[in-house]
This record gives structure tokens, C-alpha cells and sequence, in this order.
């Protein structure tokens, strides 16, 4: 099966200061790659869509200048938490999407626990 | 407003019987339904889907039933087994293709011995 993996696995940093999270698609190539927060007890909530070599495409309400997106190329995915303040204290999920046009199939890295102090 | 809805945050089942997880959505132009299931500290594994022009989609011990006309949608795991134990997510997403998928807030269900 396709599998993503994410680093680092959980991050605590001090409030100011930014993180980097990778995401990266193993055994295929992925033209989109998607990120997701999750608050506890809430639904996966979708950031922003990453597509490779150009800008990625926010949802209503999340700040690009805060969560920065690079998708530089097919197999990896970078979201930059800028900035970071306890409130941005979450799980962070990407996932890589795999397959043809309308039979695509979206696969989830584990993770990264983000704890801003 | 959540368009996907999963009002039981959990559900404990005996091991051997039958789990079912239910979900509802708003937003009639969905087409395409998933199930994910997510261990702790794990991302959501892709279960089983099935379109709106499908009522049922069976594959192995999982079973997805969809009524369009109450916007409902169910998931039946017989036998329930102890490493079924983990949360599930229902997903909706509209032209059949998974690129934006909208989430429920997941059913944690435990399978007891």
C-alpha cells in the first residue's frame, strides 16, 4: 500500500518561534498533497491543499502567512507553522493523494503533535 | 455548521456481535461517502467507500449502507474483533473524487473481549 510519513512525530517549541513539518509520500508521487489540523474531540479540519510547484490553495479562516506551504516537489510537502502561540497547539495531518483522476485515493501520514509553551 | 455529522462520540460493542456506526449529512450534493479508521497517534487508514448511486458496499466483515432520502449513512463491522477498537471517521466529498474530503468528528469504538 501507498505510504506517507510525517516528521518530526510530536514538536514542543516556545510561543514565537516557527516549526516545519514534513510530509512526505514514499513509494509514489503525489501532484496534491493535503493538510489537516485536529483539535481533541473535533473532526480533521482541512488547512490548506498543497499542489506541487505552485501555491497552495488556504481554506476560509486559515492565514497563509502564518502556515506556510511548499510543495517543492512530488514526494515531499512542507508546512511552516510561523510565529507559533500556544492556540496553534494541535494534531497536524497531511495526506498525499494517489491515482488517476476520479478514482484518486487519499493516504494520511501519522501525524505531528504540535505544543506550543 | 458541519455538513458531516457522527452523533455518538463512542460506542462499546462485545466481541463477536455486531458494530454499527452511523453518520448523517446536510449537504445533498455529496456523492461519494467514506469510512476511515484511526488508531491513537496514527493517521486515518482508508476503510471502505461507496457512491450515491449505491444503497450498499460489502467488503469482507464491513458493510457501508446508504439512504440518500434521510442523508444517512451506516457502517457494520460483524464480527466485531478486539483490534477493531479505534476511532472512526465518516467523510463525504462531492464529484466523486477524494481530493476535498469533509470529516465527521469520529466515533471511538471499543471492542470488548
Amino acid at each position: 500500500g501507498a505510504v506517507v510519513s510525517q516528521h518530526p512525530s510530536w514538536v514542543i517549541c516556545k510561543s514565537g518561534t516557527s516549526v516545519k513539518i514534513e510530509c512526505r509520500s514514499l513509494d509514489f508521487q503525489a501532484t496534491t498533497m493535503f493538510w489537516y489540523r485536529q483539535f481533541p474531540k473535533q473532526s480533521l479540519m482541512l488547512m490548506a491543499t498543497s499542489n506541487e510547484g505552485s501555491k497552495a490553495t488556504y481554506e476560509q479562516g486559515v492565514e497563509k502567512d502564518k502556515f506556510l506551504i511548499n510543495h517543492a516537489s512530488l514526494t515531499l510537502s512542507t508546512l511552516t507553522v510561523t510565529s507559533a502561540h500556544p492556540e496553534d497547539s494541535s494534531f497536524y495531518i497531511c495526506s498525499a493523494l494517489r491515482g488517476d483522476r476520479g478514482f484518486e485515493t487519499q493516504y494520511f501520514g501519522p501525524g505531528t503533535r504540535l505544543l506550543v509553551l | 455548521d458541519q455538513q458531516v455529522k457522527q452523533n455518538s462520540p463512542s460506542l462499546s460493542v462485545q466481541e463477536g456481535r455486531i458494530s454499527i456506526l452511523n453518520c448523517d449529512y446536510t449537504n445533498s450534493m455529496f456523492d461519494y461517502f467514506l469510512w476511515y479508521k484511526k488508531y491513537p497517534a496514527e493517521g486515518p487508514t482508508f476503510l471502505i467507500s461507496i457512491s450515491s448511486i449505491k444503497d450498499k458496499n460489502e467488503d469482507g466483515r464491513f458493510t457501508v449502507f446508504l439512504n440518500k432520502s434521510a442523508k444517512h449513512l451506516s457502517l457494520h463491522i460483524v464480527p466485531s474483533q478486539p483490534g477493531d477498537s479505534a476511532v472512526y471517521f465518516c467523510a463525504a466529498t462531492i464529484g466523486g473524487s477524494q481530493g476535498n474530503l469533509i470529516f465527521g468528528k469520529g466515533t471511538k469504538l471499543s471492542v470488548k473481549p
